[in-house]
């Protein structure tokens, strides 16, 4: 099945600890997105790659590091530095940045600290 | 960051009823886009939108790009009970990575 795929579905936290949340795409797709998603909010954007070994913060990047090693794996790293990182987390992928592509998006992983 | 405004925020409705709602933005998009999110899951892409006066359907839902290109909307026919979930709404300019989206209309079907 092509698709997006997160992993996992529910991760906790403790204090002080770094935790990566995992993203993979098989739909070949070039640009891939991480969003953070709090109740009431809309979707607010962490970071963002175009190519591989290429991406750039979004709205809220303060305490996340991404990579982008391979165009089919976006992981992001919910460092110790962010201070209030219980959200679902939403990692969403499109064919390419600029042409308006829309975005399609994997079922999320919800942190939560313990 | 920016956000759209969405209306209703919530809305319960009986079930065969038709749910009206929409989006406004202060910008200009040129594409709108709608999704649906069940709980726990990612949303879901429903109807693409790339241009001014456009009106798209997908089954029982209908989307219209608004002529201002500052608006959208978004129609359900017939309400059943699996469209219980949360609507939202993005809208993109021309040639940009970003999507910014709505905060949601919580859609609730009474049977």
């Amino acid at each position: 099945d092509g698709g997006i795929t997160q992993s996992p579905k529910y991760l906790f936290r403790k204090e002080g600890q770094n935790v990566t949340l995992s993203c993979e795409q098989n739909l070949n797709h070039d640009a891939m997105y991480w969003y953070r998603q709090d109740p009431g909010q809309g979707l607010r954007l962490i970071y963002y790659s175009q190519i591989v070994n290429d991406f750039q913060k979004g709205d809220i990047a303060e305490g996340y590091s991404v990579s982008r090693e391979k165009k089919e794996s976006f992981p992001l790293t919910v460092t110790s530095a962010q201070k209030n990182p219980t959200a679902f987390y939403l990692c969403a992928s499109s064919m390419a940045i600029g042409t308006n592509q829309p975005q399609h998006f994997g079922d999320g992983t919800r942190l939560s600290i313990l | 960051g920016q956000q759209l405004n969405q209306s209703p925020q919530s809305m319960f409705i009986q079930e065969g009823e038709d749910v009206s709602m929409n989006c406004t933005s202060s910008s200009i998009f040129n594409t709108w886009l709608w999704y649906k999110q069940d709980p726990g899951e990612g949303p879901v892409l429903l109807i693409a939108l790339y241009k001014a006066g456009e009106l798209t359907s997908n089954g029982r839902l209908t989307a219209q790009f608004g002529i201002t290109r500052k608006d959208s909307f978004l129609n359900i026919s017939a309400s059943i009970p699996s469209d219980v979930g949360i609507y939202f709404c993005a809208g993109s300019t021309s040639g940009t990575y970003k999507y910014i989206f709505g905060t949601g209309t919580r859609l609730k079907v009474l049977a």
